[in-house]
C-alpha cells in the first residue's frame, strides 16, 4: 500500500464550481500535513498546511481526519488559474516528506 | 518565501556520462536538503536527503554510488549522476527546509523546492 494516495483525477470543472480532494495516508504516526500545487513541468509551491481544527485560506479549505487518517482540501468558485496537479504531502516519522502521486484539476471557461 | 535555484534548468547527455546538477539556498541557511525525482505523471520520489557536513542518507532502491550527493557548505548540496543511462532521465528537483523566521516561511517544516532539472539520457 502506497504511504500517501491520492484519486489521481482528472477534474474537469468549470468555472465557478467547487471541487474537493481527498487523500489517505498510511502511516498513523505522521505529523504534519500539507497540500502543494504543482504546474506543468514546475517544482511544487506550498498551498497550505492543514491543521487538526482544519483551516480556511480564501477560496481553500483543509481539513484533516487522524482518526480516518484522510485529508481533503476544498476549492470553492473555481478560477482558471486554478488548474494544475494538486499534491498532498505527509510528514514521515522521520520527518521526510511523502508525496501522493497528485491530482489533476482543470478549470474550464 | 525562501528561493531555491538548481542548475543546470534542463541538460541532455549521451549514456555513459556524468551529470551534475547543483543546488543552491539563495537566501537561507540550509542544513538539509532533499533530492527528489519525479517520472511523467508520477509523485516526487525522495531520493536521498543531504545533511550539511556529513553523508547523505540514501532512500531503498537508490544506488549511492550512482547517485553522488556533496553538501559542502549550508547553502550548495550537488547531486551527480555517474555514468548516465536513459532509465535516468527525468525530473530531479531539489528542496530544502526552512524555519518560520528565518525567512517567512509559512509553517514549520516547509520545504522550498528549486526548480527542477529535466535530464534527458541519449
Amino acid at each position: 500500500r502506497k504511504e500517501v494516495e491520492q484519486d489521481p483525477g482528472p477534474f474537469n470543472v468549470p468555472e465557478g464550481a467547487t471541487v474537493a480532494f481527498n487523500c489517505t495516508y498510511s502511516n498513523s504516526a505522521s505529523q504534519s500535513f500539507f497540500w502543494y500545487r504543482q504546474d506543468c513541468r514546475k517544482e511544487p509551491k506550498l498551498l497550505m498546511s492543514v491543521y487538526s481544527s482544519g483551516n480556511e485560506d480564501g477560496r481553500f479549505t483543509a481539513q484533516l481526519n487522524r482518526a480516518s487518517q484522510y485529508i481533503s482540501l476544498l476549492i470553492r468558485d473555481s478560477k482558471l488559474s486554478d488548474s494544475a496537479t494538486y499534491l498532498c504531502v505527509v510528514n514521515s516519522w522521520n520527518n521526510d516528506m511523502r508525496f501522493g502521486a497528485g491530482t489533476r484539476l482543470t478549470v474550464k471557461p | 518565501g525562501a528561493v531555491v535555484s538548481q542548475h543546470p534548468s534542463w541538460v541532455i547527455c549521451k549514456s555513459g556520462t556524468s551529470v551534475k546538477i547543483e543546488c543552491r539556498s539563495l537566501d537561507f541557511q540550509a542544513t538539509t536538503m532533499f533530492w527528489y525525482r519525479q517520472f511523467p505523471k508520477q509523485s516526487l520520489m525522495l531520493m536521498a536527503t543531504s545533511n550539511e557536513g556529513s553523508k547523505a542518507t540514501y532512500e531503498q532502491g537508490v544506488e549511492k554510488d550512482k547517485f553522488l550527493i556533496n553538501h559542502a557548505s549550508l547553502t550548495l548540496s550537488t547531486l551527480t549522476v555517474t555514468s548516465a543511462h536513459p532509465e535516468d532521465s527525468s525530473f530531479y528537483i531539489c528542496s530544502a527546509r526552512d524555519h518560520p523566521g528565518v525567512s517567512g516561511g509559512k509553517s514549520y517544516n516547509e520545504q522550498f523546492f528549486g526548480p527542477g532539472t529535466r535530464l534527458t539520457v541519449l
